[in-house]
Formats: C-alpha cells, sequence, structure tokens
C-alpha cells in the first residue's frame, strides 16, 4: 500500500538553526498537510497546501515556518529559527482531494521527524 | 474553538472487547477519524464515518455516532495484543484542518 515518507526520522538541532523536514507524499495525492505534536500534547494542525500554495494555516505557523514543493515528489517544512519550543514530532500528510470534493479522502500521515532542539 | 476529547487509558484482557470513547464539540464536523499510533510508528488511518451515518463496521472494528450528543465510539472486537497502541479520535469539518483528541492508550493483558 502507497505511504506517506518522512527524513530524517530524528533530527537534533542546536537553537536559532534552520531546519527542513522532508516528506514524499502519495504520489497521486493533490494535498499536504503538516501536523505537529509536542510531547504529552494533542496533534496540531499547522498547515495545508495545495497547487503550491498554502490553503490555510494555524497561528502556530508563524513567518519563521515556510512549506514547499521544490520538485513533483517532495513536499518541505522549513522552520527558519529554530526555538526550543519548536521541540516536537513533526508528521506529514497527503490526501488524494481536497476537503470540499463530492467524496471524501482521508488524510494519510506519515511515521514523523522528531525534532530535537537543544 | 472547538475541541475533542478522551480517556487517556484503557486495559483489557486478551478476546475481551474494548471500547474506546471520544466527545467532539464541532456540530459541523462533515467526518470522524480513528486513527492508530504504534510505538515509534505514525498515524495510522483505521476507520472514518461520515456525520450522517449511526455506525460502521469494518472487520473487527465497529464505529458508532451519536450525533446528538456529539459522541464517537470504537468497538475492537476479540481485541489482540497487537492492538496495543494509542488510538486517536479526530473530527474534520469544512477544511481538513483535523482536530485530535489527546489519544487513548489501551493496554491488552495477556
Amino acid at each position: 500500500e502507497p505511504e506517506v515518507t518522512q527524513t530524517p526520522s530524528h533530527q537534533v538541532t542546536q537553537m536559532g538553526q534552520e531546519v527542513i523536514l522532508r516528506c514524499v507524499p502519495i504520489s497521486n495525492h493533490l494535498y499536504f498537510y503538516w501536523y505537529r505534536q509536542i510531547l504529552g500534547q494533542k496533534v496540531e494542525f499547522l498547515v495545508s497546501f495545495y497547487n503550491n500554495e498554502i490553503s490555510e494555516k494555524s497561528e502556530i505557523f508563524d513567518d519563521q515556518f515556510s512549506v514547499e514543493r521544490p520538485d513533483g515528489s517532495n513536499f518541505t517544512l522549513k522552520i527558519r529559527s529554530t526555538k526550543l519550543e519548536d521541540s516536537a514530532m513533526y508528521f506529514c500528510a497527503s490526501s488524494e482531494v481536497g476537503p470540499r470534493s463530492s467524496y471524501n479522502s482521508p488524510l494519510h500521515f506519515g511515521n514523523g521527524t522528531r525534532l530535537t532542539v537543544t | 474553538g472547538e475541541d475533542v476529547e478522551q480517556s487517556l487509558f484503557l486495559s483489557v484482557r486478551e478476546g475481551d472487547s474494548s471500547v474506546i470513547n471520544c466527545t467532539y464539540t464541532d456540530s459541523s464536523s462533515t467526518y470522524l477519524y480513528w486513527y492508530k499510533q504504534e510505538p515509534g510508528a505514525g498515524l495510522q488511518l483505521l476507520t472514518y464515518i461520515f456525520s450522517n451515518m449511526d455506525m460502521k463496521q469494518d472487520q473487527r472494528l465497529t464505529v458508532l455516532l451519536n450525533k446528538k450528543d456529539k459522541h464517537l465510539s470504537l468497538r475492537i472486537a476479540d481485541t489482540q495484543t497487537g492492538d496495543s497502541a494509542i488510538y486517536f479520535c479526530a473530527e474534520g469539518g469544512a477544511t481538513n484542518k483535523l482536530i485530535f483528541g489527546t489519544g487513548t492508550l489501551l493496554a491488552v493483558q495477556p
């Protein structure tokens, strides 16, 4: 069964450094998402992306964050200057179609990248 | 704002049924989802139900939805040790911005 893959599985970085988290969504999917889970807290929506632009973003997704689809297969999340509170598990997800289509296309998640900021 | 609540922990014996409960607040929810997370793994989609349905069955899994009470449950029949995991309830409305619950840790005792 096709799956969403994320690399690396674990990233350790120093405060103030830039990190790029990488994702390869399922190949025929058109909508892409990033969610995160701080240890002990709920999984939270960060951003959704379609047709090379952001569809929706949460309050968490401030100017330090950016997303990009640099080629036909990768979807990246960049954190420009990491803070201690950015430490979390970051999940990429994709769906075949978007939320306003005539049928449901549930989100499929990757295994996550655990980001540790020291 | 929207909120999804779940109990934190459930312990059952192998072979018994497990029932994991979830409540949500957003009355405009379109779909409700159950995801499973095993240690060190991602969020695996288990099943989902459209908000105009009351029940959905998929092999050992039964989802019940009480839209009036905004209550969702996941029943796992004949629970196995391999079912031990964290189970997340999530609701989605007009967008695919899912709101997740805290997750319920299911421990299956042999």
